[in-house]
């Protein structure tokens, strides 16, 4: 059961515009987000969260969109360099778990920036 | 300050046989996480550590164990390996302040190879 889905496995984007990655939730407990990124041979890195309390977060080039009645958050980044080829990973949390640092993640998208 | 370290980056076993990782998280971080990353199935959560105390547990079998020792280091176990245990096994710490954050610091990972 798949409570994370991330349905789009990779994505090209033409360098400079916008990338907008999507991911979906089954479980209305969900109210933490986050985004990850990884690069080969590395672990994930954390990128941004948003809160069920908040629909925006912005750090930079990077926006987070939570749409709570859809169950649908976004990632945007405008505008997308090179560097941001990775897998992006979206990640829930659920307040029953407070004190408990439990993720559930999505299988992840492919995002590959064309110079 | 270090980052998450964890060993052996690289491993290849047999059916049958039994493994354990290891996992030193960053200075002062209190909570241990393990994760395992398989193609198509994104990052699985195993189980977390607090204290030498297990908080979390994913839904894996009992072949899939852990530990934290009272520096926080954590190790992990698996036992009569399968072909499908092959994956990147994930570590991850966090300060755990007591308000979930979901920011989690990972480490490269431990590669194993199952034959």
């Amino acid at each position: 059961d798949q409570q994370v889905k991330q349905n789009s496995p990779s994505l090209s984007v033409q360098e400079g515009r916008i990338s907008i990655l999507n991911c979906d939730y089954t479980n209305s407990m969900f109210d933490y987000f986050l985004w990850y990124k990884k690069y080969p041979a590395e672990g994930p890195t954390f990128l941004i969260s948003i809160s069920s309390i908040k629909d925006k977060n912005e750090d930079g080039r990077f926006t987070v969109f939570l749409n709570k009645s859809a169950k649908h958050l976004s990632l945007h980044i405008v505008p997308s360099q090179p560097g941001d080829s990775a897998v992006y990973f979206c990640a829930a949390s659920a307040a029953a778990n407070f004190g408990n640092e439990k993720l559930t993640f999505g299988t992840g998208t492919r995002l590959t920036i064309i110079p | 300050k270090a980052g998450v370290t964890q060993t052996p980056r690289y491993l290849i076993k047999t059916r049958g046989q039994q493994v354990t990782l290891s996992c030193s998280p960053i200075s002062g971080h209190r909570s241990v996480s393990w994760y395992q990353q398989t193609p198509g199935q994104g990052l699985q959560f195993l189980f977390e550590y607090f204290s030498e105390t297990q908080r979390n547990k994913g839904n894996f079998p009992g072949r899939f164990s852990g530990r934290q020792f009272s520096n926080s280091r954590s190790e992990m176990n698996v036992s009569t390996l399968e072909l499908g245990d092959s994956a990147l096994y994930l570590c991850a710490s966090s300060l755990d302040s007591g308000r979930p954050t979901g920011e989690l610091f990972f480490g490269e990972g431990s590669r194993l190879t199952v034959l």
